[in-house]
This record gives structure tokens, sequence and C-alpha cells, in this order.
């Protein structure tokens, strides 16, 4: 099973920041099948980015994806209020399907 | 707009059988090309994907849970199932049904809203 680590755990911005999330694999995920999720409160995650780079319909632009092998970056350009949450990485490359423990990103 | 929402029991007593059922709205589980999924999410920590079932009824497990899980399909009622028997209190999460996505079929974009399920005495 692919181990997925990210870090850094908690990242305290302020709006308009821009945010860096890191997602690690313990072996490489195959063809990039690397994505990232966003999730709020009381809210089922939202999947933002596929294929390490590519985003999901009406995601907005500030949000990027890229990396391969087994370090995969998630880079919010500035960030927004509405951008303040949770945010998982998910490798779709290897069976079982597995989940980062997840980055928070916290008003600073 | 694809809905999905989770209904079952909140409480279940440790060695007993979890069964949850997932309604879908607004799509056809027999239209094909989508897999049905369940995810739980352990409070305050990451997601944990537990299989998938296909209209037809074929399905996929995570190897982690041993044996435990059994998912069915009522397409006429628009529903999926899940049970997972032998609960611990290790299996008290969040439990979300969802339609892969069109870019993968190991990914989602249309989930529930999730069901909080406690296993104790």
């Amino acid at each position: 099973e692919i181990v997925l680590t990210q870090s850094p755990g908690t990242l305290s911005l302020s709006p308009g920041e821009r945010a860096t999330l890191s997602c690690r694999a313990s072996q490489s995920v195959s063809s990039s099948y690397l994505a990232w999720y966003q999730q709020k409160p009381r809210q089922a995650p939202r999947l933002l980015i596929y294929g390490a780079s590519s985003r999901a319909t009406g995601i907005p632009d500030r949000f990027s994806g890229s990396g391969s092998g087994t370090d995969f970056t998630l880079t919010i350009s500035r960030l927004e209020p509405e951008d303040f949450a949770v945010y998982y990485c998910q490798q779709y490359g290897s069976s079982p399907w597995t989940f980062g423990q997840g980055t928070k990103v916290e008003i600073k | 707009q694809v809905q999905l929402q989770e209904s079952g029991p909140g409480l279940v007593k440790p060695s007993q059988t979890l069964s949850l059922t997932c309604t879908v709205s607004g799509d056809s589980i027999s239209s094909g090309g989508y897999y049905w999924s369940w995810i739980r999410q352990h409070p305050g920590t990451g997601l944990e994907w537990i299989g998938h079932i296909y209209y037809s009824g074929s399905t996929y497990y995570n190897p982690s849970l041993k044996g435990r899980v059994t998912m069915s399909v009522d397409t006429s009622k628009k529903q999926f199932s899940l049970k997972l028997s032998s609960v611990t209190a290790a299996d008290t999460a969040i439990y979300y049904c969802a339609k892969s996505s069109t870019y993968s079929s190991n990914l989602w974009d249309y989930w529930g809203q999730g069901i909080l399920v406690t296993v104790s005495s």
C-alpha cells in the first residue's frame, strides 16, 4: 500500500498569500495518478486536481498542482477567504487507493 | 444534479454488523460507466476508501478490511449498500457514499453528506 505523507500539518497564512502544500509518497505514483481534495467543516471532500496537475471542472485557476514520482505539490497562488480548509492528496495509481493525512490551511 | 444520501443506524454494538444504504437521485446507477463507492473518515483524521460496486454487481474492496466488507446494489431502487461485519471501536467514523468521477473510476466528484456511525456498547 502506498503511504502518502503531507506537510506541513498546519499552514497559517493571511488572505492574499501564497500557499504551498506538499505530498510525498512512499513509492512512485504510477502515471502521476495523484489528486487533491479540499474539505471544509461538516462537508464532504471536493475534488480539485487530478493527474497531478489538471484542474477539475469549475476549479479556479489559482489552484495548481505539480510533481511526479514521489513528490507532489498543491499551490494556491493567492488565498481567498473560502480557501481556508483542509486539503488531502490521494493516489489512484495503485490499489488500494490511499489518502494523505491532510494539511489544514488556517487564517493567520 | 446528482445527489447521494446515506442512511442507516448511527450506533452499532461491537461485534455486530454495520449496515448502510446510499440512495441516488438525479442519476441512474444502471446507466453504467461509473463506480459507486464507500469511503470513511475517522474522527479528526484522514480518509479511507472501503470499496466500490458497479451496477452489474461487480465489487472491489480494500484488502485492509480483511473480508469484513460486502456491498450490494439495487438499481430499481437506485440504491447501493454497505455491510461491515465484526465491528470494533476502530470502525467508528463518518461514512460517505460517492460516485466516481469522469476523470477516473478511482476519483470521486459526487459525495453524500456523510453519516456518523459510532461503535459502542
